[in-house]
This record gives C-alpha cells, structure tokens and sequence, in this order.
C-alpha cells in the first residue's frame, strides 16, 4: 500500500497569516497519463470531510481561492494564503493513483 | 444536487448483524464508483472500499476484505454496508462517499455511527 505522512500534525495558526501543510508519499503519485492523483480534504469540527483540491493542484467547486496545492511526484504542500477563522479542523491528503486508496494522518489546524 | 443520505446511528451487541445504507440522488447512481471510508473514535479517515453500481463490481481494501460487505441496489440508488459478526473494534462512524471522474471524493454522506458493545 502506499504510505503518506503528512507534517506538521498540529498546526496553531494566526487569523490572516498564510499557512501550509506538508504531504508525503512512499511512492510516485504521477500516472502514466499525465496526471497526479493526490487530492486533498478538509474536516470541520462534527462534520464529514469535504474535497479541497484533487490531482495535487485543482481547486474543487465552491472552494475559496485562498486553498492551493502545489508539489509533484512524492512532495506535496497544501498552502491557506490567509487563514480564516472557518478553515480549522483537520486537513487530509489522499492518494487515489492505486487502490487501495490510502489517507495521511491528518493536520489539526486551530486559531492560536 | 448530488446528496447522499446515510442511515441513522445503530448500536449492537458483539457477534450481531448490520446494515447501514447510503442514499443517492441527483446525478447517474450507475456510473460512478461509491466508497466507504472508516473513522474510528479520536482517529483519522480509512478507505474500506468501493463498488460500481452498474454492475456491482467490488472492490475491498486488504484491511478490511472479509470483514465487511459492500453492496448496491441499483433499483433504489442505494449502497450499503453490512457485517455479519461485529466486533467492539467495528465501533465507528462510516462515511459513503461518490468517487469523482479522476477518483477523488467528491460528494459524502452526513455519517452513520456504528457502536458495538456489550
């Protein structure tokens, strides 16, 4: 299976001050068609996850444009340009190039 | 609007059955592959698995083949996920999820709670 690790695995932050996240994997996420299946997620407190951004960089619909990803084949950074208070909880990558399909172990992100 | 409506909280006993249920609607159910991930108490996501509604084509993480069933009724726009013998370590919430055209999740169920104790 493929392994991510994920850092820092909490994350105080300051309201308007930019924030990221770290994502790792075991193996290449680069398919051979071109794209990089890494996708990530954000869980609100009490709430289900929902998509962030999908093939390591693309923004999911509806989702600020203060969220980007960045990286290729094993290294991966989720950036908040400018936090806000409404973005905490715990942010997961996920690699959806092989199943099965594995999850990091998660950043809890809070206001400081 | 793609929803998918999980069934409620179920609490059984060690060794009992369980089926909870996911409930679509709003786009194609047939053509997109539904997973089911796993999140213990405290504790982050975990795929379980997926299946293709069309034609029930089922696929199970090593970690959790032969533990559970995952199921479609295509008639009803509905996936399922059922035990034949829990065990307390079953206790979770389990999340549905529709995977999207390039494999990410992009729509998820509200959660169902499973809790297993004696």
């Amino acid at each position: 299976d493929i392994v991510l690790t994920q850092s820092p695995l909490s994350l105080p932050v300051t309201p308007g001050e930019p924030a990221s996240i770290s994502c790792r994997s075991s193996q290449s996420l680069l398919h051979s068609n071109g794209n990089t299946y890494l996708d990530w997620y954000l869980q609100k407190p009490g709430q289900s996850p929902q998509l962030l951004i999908f093939l390591g960089s693309d923004r999911a619909s509806g989702v600020p444009d203060r969220f980007s990803g960045s990286g290729s084949g094993t290294d991966f950074t989720l950036t908040i340009s400018r936090v806000e208070a409404e973005d905490v909880g715990v942010y997961y990558c996920m690699q959806a190039l092989q199943p099965p399909f594995t999850f990091g172990p998660g950043t809890k992100v809070d206001i400081k | 609007e793609v929803q998918l409506v999980q069934s409620g909280a179920e609490v059984r006993k060690p060794g009992e059955s369980v089926k909870i249920s996911c409930k679509t609607s709003g786009y194609s159910f047939n053509t997109y592959w539904i997973a089911w991930v796993r999140q213990m108490p405290g504790k982050g996501l975990e795929w379980m698995g997926l299946i293709y509604p069309d034609d029930s084509d089922t696929r199970y993480s090593p970690s959790f083949e032969g533990q559970v069933t995952i199921s479609a009724d295509k008639s009803i726009n509905t996936a399922y996920l059922q035990w034949s013998g829990l065990k307390a370590s079953d206790t979770a919430m389990y999340y549905c999820a529709r995977h999207g055209t390039d494999w990410y999740l992009d729509f998820w169920g509200q959660g169902s709670l499973v809790t297993v104790s004696s």
